[in-house]
């Protein structure tokens, strides 16, 4: 079974600086996607940015990107030019594929972003 | 709009009485599911739909039934609440990968339970 590792509960960024989230996953698949996903007080799950493991290109969507190292089964999320309202619960995802379509969450990072 | 609802959204209730989440989707979505959020444990899958009449279990199905008996409709229920099962729950949908390559997930606005 796929696992999704978080290690850090807790970050914490001064505004406009930059904060790199970790995340680490297990699985024997070689196809598959990851996600970043943010949910801020409202708890609605939004999502950030998305890797499909087949392209070595690392994902960027305007302030975000990732680093993924498939190697080494990473997947960390950088934040670049942080704002006050990037502060929320960021969760790691992987999804499987053809079968259930399961998406396993880590435990979840909280982000506090410092004025 | 393209969206998933839930209702009720917030809900106080007491142990042992029946109760249904809804959930629909506009999107023509085959697959659904269901999570459920916890502090320190993050989502976990509950049961899953891969289209109408066709429901599996999760990682944590114990204590919860589901139906698909429309695609638009995935209702979660919980035949008799217990105060483990207090939690924040998700309901998802997405196309499946026999439709698309890439398939992502849209998350309904999340149902904030409490069983007393």
């Amino acid at each position: 079974a796929q696992t999704v590792t978080q290690s850090q509960p807790e970050m914490s960024v001064q505004e406009a600086e930059t904060v790199t989230l970790s995340c680490t996953y297990d699985t024997s698949e070689s196809d598959y996607y990851l996600f970043w996903y943010k949910q801020p007080p409202s708890r609605q799950m939004i999502l950030v940015i998305r890797q499909e493991a087949y392209k070595q290109q690392n994902a960027t969507e305007n302030r975000f990107s990732v680093n993924f190292q498939k190697a080494a089964k990473s997947f960390s999320l950088k934040i670049s030019d942080s704002q006050l309202g990037d502060a929320a619960m960021y969760f790691c995802a992987y999804l499987t594929q053809g079968g259930s379509e399961k998406l396993v969450f880590g435990k979840g990072t909280k982000l506090t972003v410092n004025p | 709009e393209a969206q998933v609802t839930q209702n009720p959204r917030y809900l106080i209730t007491v142990t042992g009485k029946k109760l249904t989440v809804t959930c629909s989707q506009n999107m023509n979505h085959e697959y659904m599911s269901w999570y459920r959020q916890d502090p320190g444990l993050g989502l976990r899958q509950i049961y899953y739909s891969m289209n109408v009449e066709v429901t599996d279990k999760g990682d944590v199905p114990e204590g919860y039934k589901v139906s698909r008996k429309e695609k638009r409709n995935f209702p979660l229920i919980l035949e008799s609440p217990s105060p483990n099962q207090t939690s924040l729950y998700f309901c998802a949908s997405s196309k499946t990968s026999r439709h698309s390559s890439y398939n992502e997930q849209f998350f309904g606005p999340g149902t904030r339970l409490t069983v007393l």
